[in-house]
């Protein structure tokens, strides 16, 4: 079975440093990973995915993560937090070689950002 | 191109009611899953339709149904509501039933 742990359900930044979301997971195969974003009242959108090659990979709004597979990590970072960044992060897994595609959500992570 | 669409936005009902909640799938998009976010959790996976039949379960009871229709779009029905069936019900459709999936707005349940 899968699972996502977020390490930190709160973290807090000011705005121009750095953001760091820590991410690890358990999957029994190569997992696919992705972080995605929820705005106060809003669904999520996706911030960026690993599903195979590079290891670092870059997504939108300036955020990227590293695949660590002897970490079992996928942290997200971002060098410069800016004020419209704050809102809760998801971290999920799916499991490579199933044959539908059910995501594995860890708790989230609220970002906030102080001036 | 159109996003991920879902309708209601927001929906009150009492226990024991039943209520049906509606998806339209990203255009080119044949499957479309259905997850259950209750309050500060992350989304819990429902099921997963494609191409119109069920194509994987979480651990949610026989009381949470589904259907696809020729469109692709989607529908979550929800019999002998429970308190604790209030959350916010996010749909997501990708182009196949393993691809990256892409969210909608959700729809968001209070059950009194």
């Amino acid at each position: 079975a899968q699972s996502v742990t977020q390490l930190g359900s709160h973290v807090s930044v000011s705005e121009g440093a750095l953001v760091l979301l820590r991410c690890n997971y358990s999957s029994s195969v190569p997992p696919y990973l992705f972080w995605y974003v929820q705005y106060p009242n809003q669904g999520l959108q996706l911030l960026l995915k690993y599903t195979t090659g590079a290891t670092l990979v870059k997504g939108i709004n300036g955020f990227e993560a590293e695949f660590k597979k002897s970490e079992t990590s996928f942290h997200l970072t971002k060098p410069s937090a800016h004020m419209s960044d704050a809102a809760e992060y998801f971290c999920a897994v799916r499991s490579g070689g199933t044959s539908y595609g059910k995501l594995t959500f860890g708790q989230g992570t609220i970002l906030t950002v102080h001036p | 191109e159109t996003g991920v669409t879902q309708s209601p936005t927001h929906l009150i009902k009492t226990r024991g009611q039943q209520v049906t909640l509606r998806c339209s799938s990203q255009s080119g998009h044949n499957t479309v899953s259905w997850y259950q976010q209750a309050l500060g959790q992350g989304p819990q996976f429902i099921f997963q339709y494609y191409r119109e039949e069920e194509n994987g379960r979480g651990n949610f009871p026989p009381r949470f149904s589904g259907l696809q229709f020729p469109n692709y779009s989607s529908e979550l029905n929800v019999n002998a509501l429970e308190l604790d069936d209030s959350a916010l019900y996010l749909c997501a459709s990708s182009l196949k039933a393993i691809e990256t999936q892409y969210f909608g707005p959700g729809t968001r349940l209070l059950v009194l």
